[in-house]
C-alpha cells in the first residue's frame, strides 16, 4: 500500500518568506510526528498529533512554526518569516496510534533551503 | 529526559566483516530503544526495537541488538557486512509516552569491498 508522502520534495525559499510542508500519512494512522534532521542538530522531534490533537507544542524550535492537522489525515508545517538556519529536511512520520507499541513509519521528507 | 550517544559518527568495514555500531543512553528509567537505517534520499526504515521484553533482540536483514542495562548500552550488530548495508543508521529512544522519539546523531556505516 501507499506509504507516507510527503510535498514538496524540495523547497527553495528566500529569507523572511513563509513555507508549507505538506504531509500524507499513511490511511487509518491516527497519530502523525514531525521531524526536523539538519547537520548541526541531528533529528529532532517536533510535534506530534494524535487525531487532529497536538498535545504537546514544546518542541517547535519558535512561535515561527505552527503545524495543523485536518480532518484526521493530512498535516501542514507552516514556518513563517524563513531564516537561514530553518534550512533542514523535515520529515513527516505515521504510525496506527501514538505510542511505542506503534512502529512509526516515514516518509521521504522535504528538504528546505532557505536563501 | 532521554538522550542518546552514538559513538562514531562514520564507521568503515570490509564486505564480510562483523559490523558493531554502538549506542549508549542516559535515562532514569530504562526506555524504549530502537534502530532506524535511512538510505540516501530516503525515510528512515525501523530495523528493531527494544521494549523490555528480549534483552538480545532481532531485526530485519540479519542485524541484531542487545540491550545491557549496566552499560546503559543497546549496540547494534551484523555477523557479515554486505555492500547493500552501506547507510545512516540511527539508535532511537522513547520514554513509553505518546510523543515523538529521541536520536542520536547518526552513524554513517561505509562497506569496504
Amino acid at each position: 500500500g501507499a506509504g507516507v508522502s510527503q510535498s514538496p520534495s524540495n523547497k527553495v525559499t528566500e529569507k523572511g518568506k513563509d513555507v508549507e510542508l505538506r504531509c500524507d500519512p499513511i490511511s487509518g494512522h491516527t497519530a502523525l510526528y514531525w521531524y526536523r534532521q539538519s547537520l548541526g542538530q541531528g533529528l529532532e522531534f517536533l510535534i506530534y498529533f494524535q487525531g487532529n490533537s497536538a498535545p504537546d507544542k514544546s518542541g517547535l524550535p519558535s512561535d515561527r512554526f505552527s503545524a495543523e492537522r485536518t480532518g484526521g489525515s493530512v498535516s501542514t508545517l507552516t514556518i513563517q518569516r524563513t531564516q537561514q538556519e530553518d534550512s533542514a529536511v523535515y520529515l513527516c512520520a505515521s504510525s496506527l496510534m501514538a505510542g511505542v507499541s506503534y512502529e512509526q513509519y516515514f516518509g521521504p521528507g522535504t528538504r528546505l533551503t532557505v536563501t | 529526559a532521554q538522550s542518546v550517544t552514538q559513538l562514531g559518527s562514520h564507521v568503515s568495514v570490509s564486505e564480510g566483516a562483523l559490523v558493531l555500531l554502538r549506542c549508549n543512553y542516559s535515562s532514569s528509567v530504562p526506555p524504549y530503544l530502537f534502530w532506524y537505517v535511512q538510505y540516501p534520499n530516503q525515510g528512515l526504515q525501523l530495523l528493531l526495537k527494544y521494549t523490555s521484553a528480549a534483552t538480545l533482540v532481532k531485526g530485519i536483514n540479519g542485524f541484531e541488538a542487545e540491550f545491557k542495562k549496566s552499560e546503559t548500552s543497546f549496540h547494534l550488530t551484523k555477523p557479515s557486512a554486505h555492500m547493500s548495508d552501506a547507510a545512516e543508521y540511527f539508535c532511537a529512544a522513547s520514554g513509553g509516552g505518546a510523543d515523538g522519539l529521541t536520536f542520536g546523531k547518526g552513524t554513517h556505516l561505509i562497506i569496504q569491498p
